[in-house]
């Protein structure tokens, strides 16, 4: 079956610190992987995909993700944590071509200390 | 550039009334649209997408329909809401073969 799990339900880290959010995937067919960040009370907004090619994509706000086929993994980086990155953030999955049906993970919750 | 438009932004409403949740696009044409549902401690669930006017895919079978009238209108609608239909509603769109990019959300909370 086609699944997305993101392993880390809640995470904390300080203001300044690096950020490696999880997420793998179980897909029958060659992947569109996408991270999208969901502030409190908002919608989704696009973070990075990858498609093909280069296997470490580049985002906005400074995030970063590399994708691993061997491991079945699309994780989520950023070298250095702003306080503004707190919210939540969901990695999903979707066919080749076709991303009607994207599959999403539970989603990580980031929170930040000053 | 394009934008999507939900309302409204929230919604409390009695169980067994009725539910009608807009969605628009602008600055698109024939884009593709999705309803999902955000529950609690959830990730999105998709409940209907569309490819064109009048033609709609239900994914979920559910309390709820989806009807898109206009080539950028999609609605969400129920006759009689149930407890469980309370979540976080989430329009999206799409054009092209990639990426969905989501609206701002209705809050809906049945009593």
């Amino acid at each position: 079956a086609q699944s997305v799990t993101q392993p880390d339900i809640h995470i904390t880290v300080s203001e300044g610190a690096s950020l490696e959010l999880r997420c793998n995937y179980s897909y029958g067919a060659t992947p569109y992987l996408f991270w999208y960040v969901q502030s409190p009370g908002q919608g989704l907004q696009l973070l990075l995909k990858y498609f093909s090619g280069d296997t470490l994509v580049q985002g906005i706000k400074g995030f970063e993700a590399e994708f691993k086929r061997s491991q079945s993994s699309f994780n989520l980086r950023k070298p250095s944590v702003h306080w503004s990155d707190a919210a939540e953030y969901f990695c999903a999955v979707g066919r080749s071509y076709n991303t009607d049906k994207l599959i999403f993970g539970t989603g990580t919750r980031l929170q930040v200390f000053p | 550039s394009q934008t999507i438009h939900q309302w409204p932004a929230t919604l409390v409403q009695p169980v067994g009334s009725p539910l009608s949740l807009e969605c628009t696009v602008e600055g698109t044409s024939n884009p593709n649209l999705y309803w999902y549902r955000q529950a609690a401690g959830r990730g999105l669930q998709l409940l209907f997408y569309s490819v064109g006017i009048g033609q709609i895919s239900s994914e979920v079978p559910q309390n709820l329909s989806a009807s898109r009238p206009q080539d950028r209108q999609f609605i969400l609608s129920s006759k009689k809401l149930l407890l469980s239909d309370s979540g976080f509603y989430l329009c999206a769109w799409r054009w092209g073969r990639d990426t969905q990019y989501f609206g701002p959300g209705t809050r809906l909370t049945v009593l």
